[in-house]
């Protein structure tokens, strides 16, 4: 089975930290994504990564950046946290296209 | 471009009732379809696919088939559990690399 992992469940930062959200695959895959979950607007998806150092804004990049130094690891960076970025953060891998996305367990993160 | 339209929710059933989670799609060609489930807390899981017309996906007694014919992928279980109560997203995939979600179902089973 696919094991995507996520590095906390839990985080909580203070407005204007500099906030690391680690992601970890096992699988392979090529692509990576991240995703914010918020109550009432689904799943929003802000950067994914179809190969090492490679990159595409998504709906939302606004606030976010994201670093892939390595196939298996996809990192998401806030900036400067605001208190607006406080939601559940999904992390998910997929091999090519046409596959199922393999989703890591989320990290909720407060921002205060 | 592709999309998924969702049934709204909350869905509230009594414990062994009849669910359907209507769910359409517009794409070209032919993607593959997707039913995601995720419980309180947690990231979401993979309940069943289906990757071309007339396929039927399967798993933990819920089904959905592949309809091209009227682009749909509705969701069903003939007898839910209170374990069932989740929220369930219908996916698709097409020949680039994003997923494109539909806006969850919220499902609430009581005994």
């Amino acid at each position: 089975d696919v094991k995507v992992t996520q590095s906390s469940r839990y985080l909580v930062k203070r407005t204007g930290e500099k906030v690391f959200l680690e992601c970890v695959q096992d699988m392979d895959h090529e692509n990576m994504f991240w995703y914010r979950q918020d109550p009432g607007l689904g799943l929003r998806l802000i950067y994914f990564s179809y190969d090492v150092k490679m990159k595409e804004k998504g709906d939302i990049p606004e606030g976010y950046s994201v670093s892939r130094e390595k196939k298996e690891r996809f990192s998401l960076i806030l900036e400067s946290a605001s208190t607006n970025q406080t939601s559940m953060y999904l992390c998910a891998s997929m091999d090519r296209p046409r596959q199922p996305q393999h989703f890591g367990d989320g990290t909720r993160l407060s921002i205060l | 471009g592709d999309s998924v339209t969702q049934m709204e929710g909350p869905v509230t059933l009594s414990e062994e009732a009849f669910l359907t989670i209507n769910c359409t799609y517009t794409a070209t060609g032919y993607p593959s379809l997707f039913w995601y489930v995720q419980y309180p807390g947690e990231g979401l899981q993979l309940l069943l696919k289906a990757t071309k017309a007339d396929d039927k996906g399967s798993n933990k007694g819920f089904e959905a088939t592949y309809r091209k014919e009227t682009t749909s992928f509705h969701l069903e279980k003939g007898s839910v559990q209170v374990s069932d109560s989740a929220v369930y997203f219908c996916a698709l995939s097409n020949t680039g690399n994003q997923f494109y979600f539909g806006t969850g179902t919220s499902l609430t089973v009581i005994p």
